[in-house]
C-alpha cells in the first residue's frame, strides 16, 4: 500500500529565509508525487509534480521540488520565503489511474 | 484552470436536518473524489467515482452518501446531520489515467 508521510507538523521561517518541507513516501513502483498547497478556509491549489524524466521539477511561486529515489523523498524548497507563503501544504503520492494518498499536512508560519 | 464548484461555500444548520453539498466541475472528468477535512488536519477520502452510475466508499468510513447521474455533478449527502459531520469537506477531480487532482474550494459544515 502506498503512504505519504510528512515528519513536520508545523515550521516558522523567517520572511527572506530558505524553506525546505519534507515529504517521504512508500510505494512499490516509481509513483508520481505532488506537491499541493492549502491557504486557511480554501481547496488545494497544485504547486507542482514528478512523473518522470528530470528529478528536480519547478512549480509556480517559486518553489521546487527534488526527487530522490534512493531516499524515497520529495522535499519541497523555496529559496526565500514570503509572508504570502504562510499555508498549510500536503505532499501525495499516486499512480496512473489510481487515486491520491496525501501525507499529513506541514503548516508554515512565516515570521516578519 | 481548473473548474471544480462547491455550494455552499458555509453552512451551519441544526442537528437532525437532511443536507446536500453539491459539486460540479466542467473539465469532462470521469474520476471525482469528496474528502473530509477537520482544521489544519489531514484529508480523508470518504466516496469516489469513476464515472457515471459509480460511486465507492473511500479510507474513512462516514454516514454521508453520493451520487453520480451526471458526469460533471457529484453532490453528497447526509441524511440526518449531527455535530460530529463538523467539517470541510473537499470535492475533487481527475482525468482517468492522470492522478493529478483538481479541488474545489470546499464547504465548511457547521452542524448545531
Amino acid at each position: 500500500a502506498q503512504s505519504v508521510t510528512q515528519p513536520d507538523i508545523h515550521i516558522t521561517v523567517s520572511e527572506g529565509a530558505s524553506l525546505e518541507l519534507r515529504c517521504n513516501y512508500s510505494y512499490g513502483a516509481t509513483p508520481y508525487l505532488f506537491w499541493y498547497v492549502q491557504s486557511p478556509g480554501q481547496g488545494l491549489q497544485l504547486l507542482l509534480k514528478y512523473f518522470s524524466g528530470d528529478t528536480l521539477v519547478q512549480g509556480i511561486k517559486g518553489f521546487e521540488a527534488e526527487f530522490k529515489r534512493s531516499q524515497s523523498s520529495f522535499n519541497l524548497r523555496k529559496p526565500s520565503v514570503h509572508w504570502s507563503d504562510a499555508a498549510e501544504y500536503f505532499c501525495a503520492v499516486g499512480h496512473a489511474g489510481n487515486m491520491l494518498t496525501f501525507g499529513g499536512g506541514t503548516r508554515l508560519m512565516v515570521k516578519p | 484552470e481548473a473548474d471544480i464548484y462547491q455550494t455552499p461555500r458555509y453552512l451551519v444548520i441544526g442537528t437532525g436536518k437532511k443536507i446536500t453539498l453539491e459539486c460540479s466541475q466542467t473539465m469532462g472528468h470521469d474520476k471525482m473524489y469528496w474528502y473530509q477535512q477537520d482544521p489544519g488536519m489531514e484529508l480523508h477520502l470518504i466516496h469516489y467515482s469513476y464515472g457515471v452510475n459509480s460511486t465507492e466508499k473511500g479510507d474513512l468510513s462516514s454516514e454521508s452518501t453520493v451520487s453520480r447521474i451526471r458526469t460533471e455533478h457529484f453532490p453528497l449527502t447526509l441524511e440526518s446531520a449531527r455535530p460530529s459531520h463538523t467539517s470541510q469537506y473537499l470535492c475533487a477531480s481527475s482525468e482517468p489515467m492522470n492522478t493529478e487532482a483538481f479541488f474545489g474550494q470546499g464547504t465548511r459544515l457547521t452542524v448545531v
